[in-house]
């Protein structure tokens, strides 16, 4: 069974750029999550969805962050403009329901100088 | 509100010698629980989870964890430490009724001395 796969796995932008990260949940999967984690903390639930739509995003900056997920498959989390406490590590996560374990991506570490 | 604690954010053991790692909980009902490692420049590894039933739950790599609902805890345990072990550790809970969210601690670096 193929896992979650996320890409880029690196990317370095300069402040005020934008960037966008990609990722494809393990199949049949119906939850979605992406984690911010910084360095030395735990990963912090930036959004939420269930199939398409959006269970939690409470803490997701809205003001410089988006995401979504289109048919309820892949999904794409943006960042515009960036600022320099946005460099960490995205993590995409997937499960077969809410309350089900869930599996996680290898990350994309985003460094903005 | 709702939340996850791990009191240890650093701790060193011997190769051979026990562990534990401690979690607390705050929340009115029974959550769902999981134990997650994480080695450097990797995503994270589901160890073990608790949903109900028997309080003591068996993992993968020798970990086992036991929920005491008395005390509002999960904690992580093995045996017998070996070097590979050295990781830093994630206790989650997913918040149910309402709220589905699926919450981290802010973890445990795990240092293993030869």
């Amino acid at each position: 069974e193929a896992g979650v796969a996320q890409s880029p796995r690196y990317k370095i932008i300069e402040k005020r750029q934008s960037v966008a990260f990609w990722c494809n949940p393990i199949s049949g999967h119906a939850t979605l999550y992406w984690y911010q984690q910084i360095l030395g903390q735990g990963p912090k639930l930036l959004i939420q969805f269930q199939n398409n739509g959006v269970v939690d995003d409470s803490q997701l900056p809205k003001d410089r962050f988006s995401a979504e997920r289109l048919k309820g498959v892949d999904s794409t989390l943006k960042i515009q403009p960036a600022k320099l406490e946005d460099s960490a590590v995205y993590l995409c996560a997937s499960s077969l329901q809410m309350n089900t374990e869930a599996f996680f991506g290898q990350g994309t570490r985003l460094t903005v100088v | 509100a709702q939340s996850v604690t791990q009191p240890d954010i650093h701790i060193t053991v011997s190769e051979g010698a026990s562990l534990e790692l401690r979690c607390n909980y705050s929340y009115g009902a029974t959550p769902y629980l999981f134990w997650y490692v994480q080695s450097p420049g990797q995503g994270l590894q589901l160890l073990l989870k608790y949903f109900s039933g028997d309080t003591l739950v068996q993992g993968i790599k020798g970990f086992e964890a036991e929920f005491k609902r008395s005390q509002s805890s999960f904690n992580l345990r093995k045996p017998s430490v070996h070097w590979s072990d050295a990781a830093e550790y994630f206790c989650a809970v997913v918040l149910s009724g309402g709220y589905n969210k699926l919450i981290f601690g802010a973890g445990t670096r795990l240092a293993v001395h030869p």
